[in-house]
């Protein structure tokens, strides 16, 4: 148990359905992260926020959607999504973007298929 | 561009002991970790190093080089619950993380 959890664990969707996934951190920490990870390929940052601010978006498609209402909370808005898009989806928090060691904590992930 | 090389999967032997490579080009350097991921389960973090040397905790140790782009984990004392795949990743000029895609250890009895 990482103090991040995430629901649903696990989405079956229709390119056509509109589904959000959700992070909730129990750590007090101010920074949020969105990551895709796909088999055999690196982790993707997809988004960050900081302080509710998002700070990076790494040229990600707009059917991905965040929103960040406060700094335990984080959501992950999908729609018209893409075969391509099934993966795991792991959100993260850490105390800090920048200095000392940050280390991020992990939740679960969302196991998203996409028919 | 940026890139974080590790292999791709390892094998050992229980009681052994494993050293896991990774080599990194990034866009400045703030720190490497090492994080832990078993097969349906999230990251943990193992180790952080930010100076040149050896980071021990245990039965694993870390190891930076910044000037030749380099760490080495090493796992000692091997236990089948170490089958895992193993994640290095850079934090950049940005402080942004750039992970490898990760080493599959697989642990024999």
């Amino acid at each position: 148990e990482t103090g991040v959890t995430q629901t649903p664990r696990h989405l079956v969707m229709g390119m056509t359905n509109k589904k959000s996934l959700k992070c909730e951190q129990h750590l007090g920490h101010n920074a949020m992260y969105w990551y895709k990870q796909s088999a055999k390929k690196p982790l993707e940052l997809m988004f960050v926020y900081n302080f509710k601010e998002q700070t990076e978006n790494n040229s990600v498609p707009s059917r991905f959607s965040p929103e960040c209402p406060n700094s335990s909370h984080l959501f992950l808005h999908l729609h018209t999504l893409q075969p391509e898009d099934s993966a795991l989806y792991l959100c993260a928090s850490s105390q800090g973007l920048a200095g000392e060691s940050y280390e991020q904590y992990f939740g679960p992930g969302t196991r998203l298929t996409v028919t | 561009g940026q890139n974080i090389d590790q292999p791709t999967e390892m094998t050992a032997t229980e009681g052994a002991i494993v050293q896991i490579n990774c080599t990194y080009q990034t866009s400045g350097f703030n720190g490497l970790f090492w994080y832990q991921q078993h097969a349906g389960e999230a990251p943990t973090f193992l180790s952080y190093n930010v100076l040149d040397g050896l980071e021990e905790k245990g039965r694993f140790s870390s190891f930076l080089s910044r000037s030749k782009g380099y760490s080495y984990l090493l796992l000692k004392e091997l236990q089948m619950k170490d089958s895992a795949s193993y994640l290095c990743a850079v934090r950049d000029s940005n402080y942004q993380l750039i992970w490898g895609a990760g080493t599959k250890l697989i642990i024999k009895p």
